[in-house]
């Protein structure tokens, strides 16, 4: 079945340093979206790609969807320790009427102030 | 504009009990999703309602779980019998047409003892 890999696992950085991390798939994807999950809370959608190539930011955020429809990658500049979470992409599932989405296996990102 | 809201935040309960479940989407939103989340993993899908109908209960169990989306008042999401193999956390999402941009609850934790 349809299957996304996030990588990294985890990321341990520093206050304003940029990251980068990314979500891949064997099978094609029509839209990526992004989101962020504080501890304890529900996911956050970030960012929506509808488009291969399409290139999209959110503040400090800026996602793009990859040009063989297979990827798809977040950057965060200058990070802050709110940024603290984890990231997981999703995309919908093909066939039949459905909405539901795939989620990735999550990046936990950890900043250190 | 109230985001999805659900509760109770967090359930008890012992083994053979019943567990009810509330989601309330956002408002103009009538599509409704169901999601598991077991710990140290992503959120995966277990069905989509619009209003009195179940479009997708494909991620459901077979037997003890049930979901509805009534005309008037809250989602449902009900766990008859409940195994230990059922604590995890239960997130709603909502969505205002059949979009792919699902807006998440804060989530329920069921613990069972």
């Amino acid at each position: 079945g349809q299957q996304l890999n996030q990588s990294p696992q985890s990321m341990f950085i520093q206050e304003g340093e940029d990251v980068s991390m990314n979500c891949t798939s064997s099978s094609i994807f029509n839209t990526w979206l992004w989101y962020k999950q504080d501890p304890g809370e529900g996911p956050v959608l970030l960012i929506a790609l509808y488009k291969a190539g399409e290139l999209t930011s959110n503040g400090r955020l800026t996602a793009q969807f990859g040009i063989t429809r297979k990827d798809s990658f977040l950057n965060i500049s200058a990070s802050i320790p709110s940024d603290v979470g984890i990231y997981f992409c999703a995309g919908p599932a093909y066939g039949g009427a459905t909405n539901k989405l795939i989620f990735g296996t999550g990046t936990l990102l950890a900043v250190q102030p | 504009n109230a985001g999805v809201m659900q509760n109770p935040r967090h359930l008890v309960r012992r083994r053979g009990q019943e567990a009810r479940l509330r989601c309330s989407p956002m408002k103009g939103h009538s599509h409704v999703y169901w999601y598991r989340q077991l710990p140290e993993e992503g959120l995966k899908f277990m069905v989509y309602l619009q209003k009195e109908n179940i479009i997708d209960e494909s991620g459901m169990p077979k037997e003890r779980f049930s979901a509805e989306f009534p005309k008037e008042g809250p989602s449902i999401l009900r766990i008859q019998q409940v195994v230990r193999g059922d604590s995890a956390a239960y997130f709603c999402a909502s969505s205002p047409t059949s979009t792919h941009e699902q807006y998440f609850g804060p989530g329920t934790r069921l613990t069972v003892t």
